[in-house]
């Protein structure tokens, strides 16, 4: 069965430090996507990153960063410079290449409550 | 349209109402998903559609709970004779395909009194 999980309940920062979020995945497949989605305060849910499997390149965009590896089944994010506006609720995701017939393929972490302060 | 809708925003019902909620999803979108997110907790996923078959609806908790996507486009989640412990936010995402990104809509909050 596949798993996410995010240990971190709750982090809280001062605006301007660096913060890393951690997501461990659990999955028997080879062939996998992962995700990060965001849940600011007004609810919605926003769609941040997607990464196959077969691609371990961290990926950066602006103050975002992205950490796979999959020796230790990790996908952390990390925000460099935190701004209030990062406060969030972030939900890391698995979807399972080879349920692809089940919906239940797709699952969410718990989340993390980020409270960036000013 | 630009992204997934979903009507009502939010509902409040008396226990033993049944209500139907509606998704619209982002055109040309294949799959649509639907999912309850309790409040401090990630969605949990109830049921999807492929085209207009649904594909699984093993995440839906009882028989109660029931969806439909008849042309392949707009779905409608319908709840019977609701209880108190429906009460959750209930979202709706859509995605070019199975495996690839979900777009979720704003949600409808449910509240069962």
């Amino acid at each position: 069965a596949q798993k996410v999980t995010q240990a971190q309940t709750e982090i809280s920062v001062v605006e301007k430090e660096d913060v890393t979020l951690d997501c461990v995945y659990e999955t028997r497949d080879t062939t996998y996507y992962l995700f990060w989605y965001k849940q600011p305060p007004s609810g919605e849910l926003v769609f941040l990153i997607r990464r196959n499997s077969f691609d371990e390149q961290n990926e950066i965009s602006g103050r975002y960063s992205w950490n796979f590896q999959k020796s230790t089944s990790s996908f952390n994010f990390t925000i460099t410079a935190s701004q209030v506006v990062d406060s969030a609720v972030y939900f890391c995701a698995l979807s399972e290449a080879r349920n692809v017939n089940y919906g239940q393929n797709f699952v969410f972490g718990p989340g993390t409550r980020l409270s960036v302060l000013p | 349209g630009a992204g997934v809708s979903q009507s009502p925003r939010y509902k409040v019902t008396k226990r033993g109402q049944d209500v139907a909620l509606r998704c619209d999803p982002i055109s040309g979108h294949v799959s649509l998903y639907w999912y309850r997110q309790a409040l401090g907790q990630g969605p949990e996923f109830l049921t999807y559609f492929n085209y207009e078959a649904q594909q699984d609806k093993s995440g839906l908790p009882n028989d109660r709970f029931s969806a439909e996507r008849p042309e392949g486009s707009i779905s409608t989640l319908t709840i019977q004779r609701t209880e108190q412990r429906d009460s959750a936010m209930y979202r709706c995402a859509s995605s070019l395909a199975l495996l690839e990104t979900q777009y979720f809509g704003p949600g409808t909050r449910l509240l069962v009194l």
